[in-house]
């Protein structure tokens, strides 16, 4: 299987901060990757897919990039409800895997 | 709009088995992928398979080999998940979520709402 890992497994910051959260595949993904926000009892929510593109609804503020098998999501500035876990996955191979996440928090 | 609602949570004791179904409307059930996800507690997620339910194929993730069984009644636009031996390693939210109307591997655009399953004695 694909191994993510996801860099940090918390992050704390403050509301209007600009924060990324990044991925690092085990092998070549092309751009197959996607990002998820959670919230405490709730379903994952798909925020960017293939890397960079944004998912209908979602923000402007989230944006995703790619440089080689190294992904990350930035939000630009920090809103109050941003603060959650957040999900990579890659869907390169038919089996997907995901990091571990990253619990964003505020400080 | 998109749904899927999945059933309720459930308690099972070790060595039997369960079954999570995930009712879909608002979309053409026989048109996307179905995908099943895992998440023990304070854990991350993990990809258990999918489904195509236009014609039932199934692929498994190597580690649920034997032991996982995905099925569909397009009848009624559901899709199950059926997941036997258990232990308490298998306590874990389960979703299903939608895949692509293409590719039997893609991102997720809607999730059910999950379906708690606890193991124990």
């Amino acid at each position: 299987d694909i191994q993510m890992t996801q860099s940090p497994s918390t992050l704390s910051a403050s509301v209007g901060d600009r924060v990324t959260i990044t991925c690092r595949a085990s092998q070549s993904i092309s751009n197959w990757l996607a990002w998820y926000q959670q919230k405490p009892g709730q379903a994952p929510n798909l925020l960017i897919y293939r890397a960079s593109s944004l998912q209908t609804g979602v923000p402007s503020r989230f944006s995703g990039s790619a440089s080689g098998t190294e992904f990350s999501l930035t939000i630009s500035s920090l809103q109050p409800d941003d603060f959650a876990m957040y999900h990579c996955q890659q869907y390169y191979s038919y089996s997907a895997t995901f990091g571990q996440g990253t619990k964003l928090e505020i400080k | 709009q998109v749904q899927l609602v999945q059933s309720g949570a459930e308690l099972k004791k070790p060595g039997a088995s369960v079954e999570v179904s995930c009712k879909a409307s608002g979309f053409s059930f026989t048109g996307y992928y179905m995908h099943w996800v895992r998440q023990a507690p304070g854990q991350g997620l993990e990809w258990m398979g999918r489904i195509n339910p236009n014609n039932g194929d199934t692929k498994y993730a190597q580690k649920f080999q034997g032991r996982v069984t995905m099925t569909r009644d397009t009848s009624i636009t559901t899709a199950y998940m059926e997941l036997s031996k258990l232990t308490s390693d298998d306590t874990a939210v389960y979703y299903c979520a939608r895949g692509d109307i293409e590719y039997s591997t893609s991102s997720y655009d809607y999730w059910g709402q999950g379906a708690l399953v606890t193991v124990s004695s």
